[in-house]
């Protein structure tokens, strides 16, 4: 099966400071990947997705890096908020799974005043 | 708001019973996906339907089954519940089969005493 892990499972941040989740993943074939935020008691929210064929894809205040090389993907959060503390999840989708997605455990983000 | 809904929020019930969860997917999109996350887990892949099919299963128990109806909405039957089904279960949602951003519902609360 597919293998999609988080480096930390924990990472607190002072507000306004930057913050960087990470994520690895197993299967190279994958092409299609996708951060999500969780807060508590809700259901995960899309923040940003980036394809293969790209290495990096800013959003709001959210940029994704992708390295193939190393299969590595990574969230950065820019002036990080007290609003985005949560977990976040990557997941990863390859060619012939049809459209499922591969999750990992997840990073909890919490954001210090 | 995705725009995916989900009834009940929560859901209460004994060990051996039966219940019904449902999901409306967004306006337009084909696919829905079940997920289960339990304490402390990751968003563990159940099954998913296309346009009334089945497409694929993940790591659903012979106890649980799912449908999903003429207009596209889906139900998740889940039997003879153990303790070890309690768990949040989320729906989502995507237009197309393949390489698409899973839209996710605010999930149901399930708690088998």
């Amino acid at each position: 099966g597919e293998s999609v892990g988080l480096h930390l499972p924990t990472l607190s941040v002072q507000e306004g400071d930057n913050s960087i989740i990470n994520c690895a993943y197993s299967n190279s074939a994958s092409d299609y990947f996708i951060w999500y935020k969780q807060e508590s008691g809700k259901g995960p929210q899309f923040i940003i997705d980036i394809r293969s064929n790209m290495d990096k894809r800013q959003g709001q205040r959210v940029t994704v890096l992708l390295n193939k090389t190393v299969k590595h993907l990574s969230l950065q959060i820019a002036a990080t908020q007290p609003g985005d503390s949560a977990v976040y999840f990557c997941a990863e989708n390859g060619p012939n799974t049809g459209n499922q997605f591969y999750f990992g455990t997840g990073t909890s983000l919490t954001v210090i005043p | 708001d995705s725009g995916v809904t989900q009834t009940p929020k929560h859901l209460i019930t004994a060990t051996g019973q039966r219940v019904t969860l449902r999901c409306s997917p967004r306006s337009g999109d084909l696919s829905v996906y079940w997920y289960q996350q339990s304490l402390d887990q990751g968003l563990q892949f159940l099954i998913q339907y296309y346009n009334g099919e089945e497409r694929a299963k993940g790591n659903i128990l012979e106890r649980f089954s799912a449908q999903q109806f003429p207009d596209l909405h889906s139900e998740l039957n889940l039997s003879s519940l153990e303790l070890g089904d309690s768990a949040l279960y989320f729906c989502a949602s995507s237009p197309i089969r393949t390489g698409a951003t899973q839209y996710f519902g605010p999930g149901t609360r399930l708690t088998v005493l």
